[in-house]
């Protein structure tokens, strides 16, 4: 009974490819996000949504588009990879406004 | 806006030592904080948080941490420390309204044997 899950784990691709990576939450939150892990482990919030609505689109390049199709599910959607894109991303959820994250297991994508 | 600010990149005990992190933050309101821990490989769990009242936290694993406005701190401590607490930690501090906390550059903690 998984609360945030991610697939896939390991995503290894070559550059100009489209990926996407899938996040669900069985826990009944309002708002999820996406972040962004590089290699020196620092956080990088990107987007938030809540209720499907999008709340917060930090400077991300237009290459990346979620898409929250239902309150359980965000998805990240990456065009035309680039090697700066290799990072770890982690899904999380929360109940509305500022409260504890609750972190999927992360999703390690590498750009060859 | 508000910043969090983790000093130590990296912090080195024996197994059974006492251990603090340091976390300072930079907020003009009371602020919402939070330590997450991440082991290898994983995804963060929070170990604990502040919102208000007591400013000594409890939180799993054994951890605590103390909220000093005068310091503008939130230092996290255990009293004996286990190899399997060898992970990453982060400090967060928000604000309340907003959605999205503010996470310091993390603290890698190394367990001696």
């Amino acid at each position: 009974d998984t609360a945030v899950s991610q697939t896939p784990k390991y995503l290894v691709t070559q550059m100009g490819n489209d990926k996407s990576i899938k996040c669900e939450q069985n826990l009944g939150h309002d708002t999820m996000y996406w972040y962004k892990q590089d290699s020196k482990k620092f956080l990088k919030i990107m987007f938030s949504y809540n209720n499907k609505e999008l709340i917060i689109n930090e400077t991300v390049p237009n290459r990346f588009s979620p898409k929250s199709p239902d309150k359980a599910h965000l998805n990240l959607h990456i065009n035309s990879l680039e090697l700066g894109d290799s990072a770890v991303y982690f899904c999380a959820s929360s109940t509305r406004g500022l409260s504890e994250q609750f972190f999927g297991p992360g999703t390690r994508l590498t750009v060859l | 806006a508000q910043s969090v600010t983790q000093p130590d990149i990296h912090i080195t005990v024996s197994e059974g030592a006492s251990l603090e992190l340091r976390c300072n933050y930079s907020y003009g309101a009371t602020p919402y904080l939070f330590w997450y821990v991440q082991s290898p490989g994983q995804g963060l769990q929070l170990l604990l948080k502040y919102f208000s009242g007591d400013t000594l936290v409890q939180g799993i694993k054994g951890f605590e941490a103390e909220f000093k406005r005068s310091q503008s701190s939130f230092n996290l401590r255990k009293p004996s420390v286990h190899w399997s607490d060898a992970a990453e930690y982060f400090c967060a501090v928000g604000e309340g309204g907003s959605y999205i906390p503010t996470f310091g550059r993390g603290t890698s903690l190394i367990v001696h044997p």
